[in-house]
């Protein structure tokens, strides 16, 4: 199969930074994305990842080891309005495949 | 720029009523097409995708069906809804391999 794993649930605290993990099998791996989905609306791409390494856009940041097949999104200040669902998806040839979605409360 | 629309946003149908969502995508040539799936608190699951005009793959066996009648056009339907095909269907494309998303559509078959 193509397992892709991430925690349920998270929960932080405003103005701080969460990490949201996302592990998947390596064979036939194409590339990474994570996406961002506000209950009841379509998901946005947030990142891609192809290589090895870090890639940062703004407040979100999103780091992959193909060898490890391990990824993670940053969240850095957090803010209320990051509460969402955090989907990991993996491209396998030209079939992407999401996770089951991370869900994160932001509290104040 | 490109942009993605899919119709109609909200839906309820009873069970055994056909159904017809329509995607249709601006902007761009010859896309990629999806439709996806998203049960009540799970992740999205691949339907059908779509490489051009009248090429459908499907990834699971149920009781829907695609068709792709022009380049940019995608169409989900099905002759008998069951109430398991209750969900949030999403058509998608992609560019340089990063699928984009339309605003989805809810059905709700009672």
């Amino acid at each position: 199969g193509q397992n892709i794993d991430q925690p349920t649930e998270m929960t932080a605290t405003e103005g701080a930074i969460v990490q949201i993990n996302c592990t998947y099998q390596t064979s036939g791996f194409n590339g990474l994305f994570w996406y961002q989905q506000h209950a009841g609306e379509a998901p946005t791409f947030l990142s891609y990842n192809v290589l090895d390494g870090l890639e940062e856009k703004g407040r979100f940041s999103s780091f992959l080891s193909r060898s490890k097949g391990y990824s993670y999104l940053l969240l850095k200040e957090l803010q209320m309005k990051d509460s969402a669902s955090y989907l990991c998806a993996v491209l396998y040839g030209n079939k992407l495949v999401f996770g089951a979605g991370t869900i994160l409360r932001v509290k104040s | 720029s490109q942009t993605i629309h899919q119709w109609p946003a909200t839906l309820v149908q009873p069970v055994g009523s056909p159904l017809s969502l329509e995607c249709t995508v601006e902007g761009t040539s010859n896309p990629n097409l999806y439709w996806y799936r998203q049960a009540a608190g799970r992740g999205l699951q691949l339907l059908f995708y779509s490489v051009g005009i009248g090429q459908i793959s499907s990834e699971v066996p149920q009781n829907l069906s695609a068709s792709r009648p022009q380049d940019r056009q995608f169409i989900l339907s099905s002759k008998k809804l069951l109430l398991s095909d209750s969900g949030f269907y999403l058509c998608a494309w992609d560019q340089r391999a990063t699928i984009y998303f339309g605003e989805g559509s809810w059905l709700t078959v009672v």
